[in-house]
């Protein structure tokens, strides 16, 4: 596709139940990130990857969260036993390579709802 | 956490004014990025400004850059109603890390 894509573009679910989320990165990108954005919030980083591999994942919240990149392509957040907390835009985004100076370039994101 | 804090937190224009916005940040950086925002979703990568630079332009953009201040302004010149949006800016660090770390953003919302 033209630019990254993510599904479902909105998921609400009860507190307790597990999520998936799913982020389909410009083609031949091979860094991904995932970033959460509270309401009124900038983006906070979660996980970044670099291929398959998560080069830094210091964001993450707690044990709760994992993310995966099997193919280095497609990548898929996982947050186990949902709070009302986790209610948030998740956003993803892909550059061309791992170098900082590289434009990310983002998703339209998944607003997840925890009820 | 946030890097970085926008002022102001929101500014409210005329068509055809120009809109000033400032963001500060704590750690030195290898770059500082401006992204804008529509209605919560997606962010648009406006422009880049390396540590070395003082100053770039990109359209009705202008970005500068103090290190020893640390802080940058972006400057939009002639705004328009379609520039209304959140405008962050963001900060990739010197450690080697390659994650963007945003501050709160600004509000702009452009009258016409």
């Amino acid at each position: 596709g033209a630019g990254v894509s993510q599904t479902p573009s909105n998921k609400v679910t009860e507190k307790g139940k597990y999520v998936e989320l799913r982020c389909d990165p410009i083609s031949g990108h091979t860094a991904l990130y995932w970033y959460r954005q509270s309401l009124g919030q900038g983006p906070e980083f979660l996980i970044y990857f670099q291929g398959t591999g998560a080069a830094d994942d210091s964001g993450l919240p707690n044990d709760r969260f994992f993310a995966v990149r099997p193919e280095g392509s497609v990548s898929t957040l996982k947050i186990q036993r949902t709070e009302r907390g986790d209610s948030a835009v998740y956003l993803c985004a892909s550059s061309s390579s791992a170098g900082s100076a590289n434009e990310q370039f983002f998703g339209p994101g998944t607003r997840l709802t925890v009820l | 956490s946030q890097q970085g804090e926008e002022d102001p937190q929101a500014l409210s224009i005329q068509e055809g004014e120009n809109a000033t916005m400032n963001c500060s940040y704590k750690t030195s950086i290898n770059n500082l990025q401006w992204y804008r925002q529509n209605s919560g979703r997606g962010l648009v990568h406006l422009i880049l400004i390396r540590s070395n630079e003082r100053e770039k332009h990109s359209g009705r953009l202008r970005v500068t850059l103090d290190t020893s201040k640390k802080s940058s302004s972006l400057l939009i010149t002639a705004s328009r109603a379609a520039d209304t949006a959140s405008y962050f800016c963001a900060t990739v660090v010197d450690t080697g890390r390659r994650a963007l770390t945003f501050g709160s953003g600004t509000r702009l919302q452009v009258q016409p």
